[in-house]
């Protein structure tokens, strides 16, 4: 099984600093068709998840450019430009490369 | 629109059967696989199993194989998860949520394009007490 792991687990943050969260995986999760299969989800309190990006690097309709992720193979990165209010919640990572896949335990950004 | 609806809360006790509902609306049911994900009280996020409703091809995580079972009925565009004797630690939020793949055929090859879990159900809450 792949296991994700995401850090920092915590993230307070200052209205208009960058964010950064990272996630790793076990194995890679490049495929043969050049895609990485990690996706980000933002669960907002009281939501359900929903997703930011994903094949690693791909906004979802809807969602803000602040929002980028990148990275390749097993190493991972959720940026948020400049964060605001709104993006208070818990960011999770998921590998896609399995049917069904894996989350990483989830990274709770608190705004300060 | 394109709406998972989910059946109501639920509380049961230990030893009961329990069987919930994810209703698709907005989109033709059989094209993406439909998963369920378990959110346990101030916890993460758990792959629980996907189902494909075109041929009802099923994949279970190894922790949740053999506990519930996920099905569907085609012709009213629903997946259900279900147990047959729940327990205390089964008491969680139970989300559905579309597993969105495109395909193309070219040149006689079929092409897969993913774009991410991108429609979730509001969640069913079930809990279990005696």
């Amino acid at each position: 099984d792949i296991v994700m792991t995401q850090s920092p687990l915590s993230l307070p943050v200052t209205p208009g600093e960058p964010a950064s969260i990272s996630c790793r995986s076990s194995q890679s999760l490049l495929y043969s068709d050049g895609n990485n299969y990690l996706d980000w989800y933002l669960q907002k309190p009281g939501q359900s998840p929903h997703l930011l990006i994903y094949l690693g690097s791909n906004r979802a309709s809807g969602v803000p450019d602040r929002f980028s992720g990148s990275g390749s193979g097993t190493d991972f990165t959720l940026k948020i430009s400049r964060v605001e209010v709104e993006d208070a919640g818990v960011y999770y990572c998921m590998e896609a490369l399995q049917t069904p896949g894996t989350f990483g335990r989830g990274t709770r950004l608190e705004i300060k | 629109e394109v709406q998972l609806v989910q059946s109501g809360a639920e509380v049961k006790k230990p030893g009961e059967s329990l069987k919930i509902s994810c209703k698709v609306f907005g989109y033709s049911f059989t094209k993406y696989w439909i998963g369920w994900v378990r959110q346990m009280p101030g916890k993460g996020l758990e792959w629980m199993g996907i189902i494909y409703p075109g041929d009802s091809d099923t994949r279970y995580s190894p922790s949740f194989q053999g506990q519930v079972t996920i099905s569907v009925d085609e012709s009213i565009s629903t997946a259900y998860l279900q147990w047959s004797s729940l327990k205390a630690s089964d008491t969680a939020i139970y989300y559905c949520v579309r597993r969105m793949v495109e395909s193309s055929s070219l040149s006689g090859k079929v092409y897969y394009f993913y774009f991410g879990m991108d429609v979730w159900g509001p969640g069913t809450t079930v809990t279990v007490s005696s």
